[in-house]
């Protein structure tokens, strides 16, 4: 079946470093992909998504692009700040309303 | 403004105590889910309802029992609720049809069995 793997965290990070966070997919079929965000004590956001190969997703000075061939989906950041600091999911939707979550990844970042 | 609503947000409460956490969305979308995320397993999804009247189990169903009376009402019953569903629990929404629409949570509800 269709399955996400991100890489384990915590990832720490000094502010302003480069950031990326690895997930690749099985899948079936042609899925959309999404990373979402969970701050402390909050629920989850979608912070970026793509829908196709090669399609880049930004947001908030993240982005990711969907690689088909690698089956991947990383997300990358030019300059964290401590404020990014989060857990963030990287998760897939085929066909039906089903979405297929990674375990998540915590992002630790030191001022 | 769209958004997913859980009620309560913590609840402390007792082996056996009957309990229900309330979800509604204003979004009018066919698709609502319940999730349980537990320190290094994750989003465990305990059910789900396609619309109205329509419910599946998700991977973790054991223990829980929903409804789906109203589209956008989804609510997660504890019929005699144990420690091991201390748990951090969300309510998501999304519409059919395009697989590129993303999911909206509610912002949690942490409950402490004793």
């Amino acid at each position: 079946g269709d399955s996400v793997t991100q890489m384990e965290g915590p990832v720490t990070l000094s502010e302003e470093a480069f950031l990326t966070i690895n997930c690749t997919y099985t899948a079936t079929g042609y899925p959309s992909l999404f990373w979402y965000v969970q701050y402390p004590g909050e629920g989850l956001q979608l912070l970026l998504k793509a829908t196709k190969a090669d399609d880049k997703g930004s947001n908030k000075g993240f982005e990711a692009t969907y690689r088909k061939e690698t089956t991947s989906f990383h997300l990358e950041k030019g300059s964290v700040q401590v404020s990014d600091s989060a857990v963030y999911f990287c998760a897939l939707r085929e066909s039906n309303y089903q979405l297929i979550w990674g375990a998540g990844t915590k992002l630790i970042i030191k001022p | 403004e769209a958004q997913v609503t859980q009620n309560p947000r913590y609840l402390i409460t007792v082996t056996g105590k009957k309990l229900t956490v309330t979800c509604s969305q204003n979004m009018n979308h066919e698709y609502m889910s319940w999730y349980r995320q537990d320190p290094g397993l994750g989003l465990r999804q305990i059910y789900y309802s396609m619309n109205v009247e329509v419910t599946d189990k998700g991977d973790v169903p054991e223990g829980y029992k929903v409804s789906r009376k109203e589209k956008r009402n989804f609510p997660l019953i504890l019929e005699s609720p144990s420690p091991n569903q201390t748990s951090l629990y969300f309510c998501a929404s999304s519409s059919g049809g395009p697989k590129n629409q993303p999911q909206h949570f509610g912002d949690g509800t942490r409950l402490s069995i004793l």
